[in-house]
């Protein structure tokens, strides 16, 4: 069975400031997703990573893939406050979907 | 137009009771799923089917039943409602393990 690990669970940060989410997964995982959920909403996809060495950008977020090392970064590249809410990465293998534990980002003035 | 539309979107509910979570794709998708989200924001994979087949039942309490009449829909019946069973379920679905889609999700409280 896949098991997600995230890390920080927890995260404050002041507007302008860098960070990584860091996703560790323990076997093989067909795909890499990485996804955000606001407070009382549904899960929003932010990216889908397909294959070792995958980069994507959107704005703020740069998410990245070593299937190697079995690991995803989430990059938050000068915070602003609407970036607030809960990112989650998710592995699949078969049809079968497992989430981390979720980093709750907040980001302060 | 929806694409995974759930019902009801919150349900709150005495002990003991029985409850039922209906859930719709238009997408044409094979699979779907249910999650639980508890308090602490954690999701588990509860239940998959693909092609109205079940693939994944993970444990839980057998008080938990899903049922897909066709590869449109999947409803979660719930017996014997426990205080614990209170969280946000999600229904997804895919198609050949890529474009992962979540319902709204249904807050269930049971009092």
């Amino acid at each position: 069975e896949l098991k997600v690990e995230q890390n920080p669970l927890f995260l404050s940060m002041q507007e302008g400031k860098n960070y990584t989410i860091y996703c560790n997964y323990s076997t093989t995982s067909d795909r890499l997703y990485w996804y955000r959920q606001d407070p009382g909403k549904s899960l929003e996809s932010l990216f889908v990573l397909l294959s070792n060495g995958a980069v994507k950008q959107e704005g703020r977020l740069m998410a990245s893939l070593d299937t190697k090392a079995r690991l995803s970064t989430l990059h938050i590249t000068a915070a602003v406050h609407d970036l607030s809410a809960t990112y989650f990465c998710a592995g699949t293998n078969n049809n079968d979907m497992r989430f981390g534990a979720g980093t709750r980002l907040t980001v302060k003035p | 137009d929806t694409a995974v539309s759930q019902t009801p979107k919150y349900l709150v509910t005495q002990m003991g009771n029985d409850k039922s979570i209906k859930c719709e794709q238009n997408l044409g998708h094979d699979t779907m799923y249910w999650y639980k989200q508890d308090s602490k924001k954690f999701l588990k994979i509860m239940f998959s089917y693909n092609n109205k087949e079940l693939i994944i039942n993970e444990t839980v309490p057998n008080r938990f039943s899903p049922k897909s009449p066709d590869k449109a829909h999947l409803n979660l019946h719930i017996n014997s409602l426990e205080l614990g069973d209170s969280a946000v379920y999600f229904c997804a679905s895919s198609q050949n393990d890529y474009g992962y889609t979540f319902g709204s999700g249904t807050r269930l409280t049971v009092v």
